[in-house]
């Protein structure tokens, strides 16, 4: 069973343009929700987390929006640039518990053409 | 001053044959973790540890055995590889509790098993 289904698997988006994936998820004892970001070669890495006592964060151009009763959440990058151009993943986990892994989505492609 | 790093970056290998994957973290972390990334990029936990005590243990065959000599490392050894071993497998590293669970990646290792 996928506990976290991530949509879409790529995306294209002009310079300038907002690009938008989403994530579902199914168990509600998850209280963590972060976004990745991967470069071709590299690790992924923290780009943006939330916490479900709030419905919104904004770091410069990155937004996550939180709907804790539709079990969803999504990323937002306003003014995307060809620099954003990676794989997006976002992933559930349990903040508290010592060894917990995040459980990832399958990652969204995104292309930013100039 | 790398956070996170594992060695080798690429190995290349026969299938039958036996290779260790090393990891070490300088972010005095108390988690340490292994995950696998597929060919269409699903990322997946495999092992987590805590203080060198193993918290998580996925459904991975048993030719994969990690190991935590201390808190600053843990090592991945798989017997008797095989084609479907080829992967890129990272290793993380966390401080659990409420306010940073942030998970750092190391760069990866790419598997070839032929």
């Amino acid at each position: 069973q996928q506990q976290v289904k991530q949509s879409p698997q790529s995306l294209i988006v002009q310079k300038g343009g907002i690009s938008i994936i989403n994530c579902a998820y199914e168990n509600t004892a998850f209280d963590y929700f972060p976004w990745y970001q991967q470069f071709p070669g590299k690790g992924p890495a923290l780009l943006i987390a939330i916490r479900p006592d709030v419905s919104e964060k904004k770091e410069g151009r990155f937004t996550i929006s939180f709907n804790k009763s539709a079990k969803q959440f999504s990323l937002h990058i306003m003014d995307s640039q060809p620099g954003d151009s990676a794989t997006y993943f976002c992933a559930v986990s349990w903040a508290n518990q010592a060894g917990t892994a995040l459980i990832f989505g399958k990652g969204t492609t995104l292309s930013v053409s100039s | 001053d790398t956070a996170v790093s594992q060695t080798p970056k690429y190995l290349v290998t026969q299938m039958g044959n036996d290779k260790s994957i090393k990891c070490e973290q300088n972010l005095g972390h108390d988690t340490m973790y292994w995950y696998k990334q597929d060919s269409k990029k699903f990322l997946k936990i495999m092992f987590s540890y805590n203080n060198k005590e193993l918290i998580i243990n996925e459904t991975v065959p048993n030719r994969f055995s990690p190991k935590s000599p201390d808190k600053a490392h843990l090592n991945l050894h798989i017997n008797s590889l095989e084609l479907g071993d080829s992967a890129v497998y990272f290793c993380a590293s966390s401080r659990p509790g409420p306010l940073n669970t942030e998970a750092f990646f190391g760069q990866g290792t790419r598997l070839t098993v032929v």
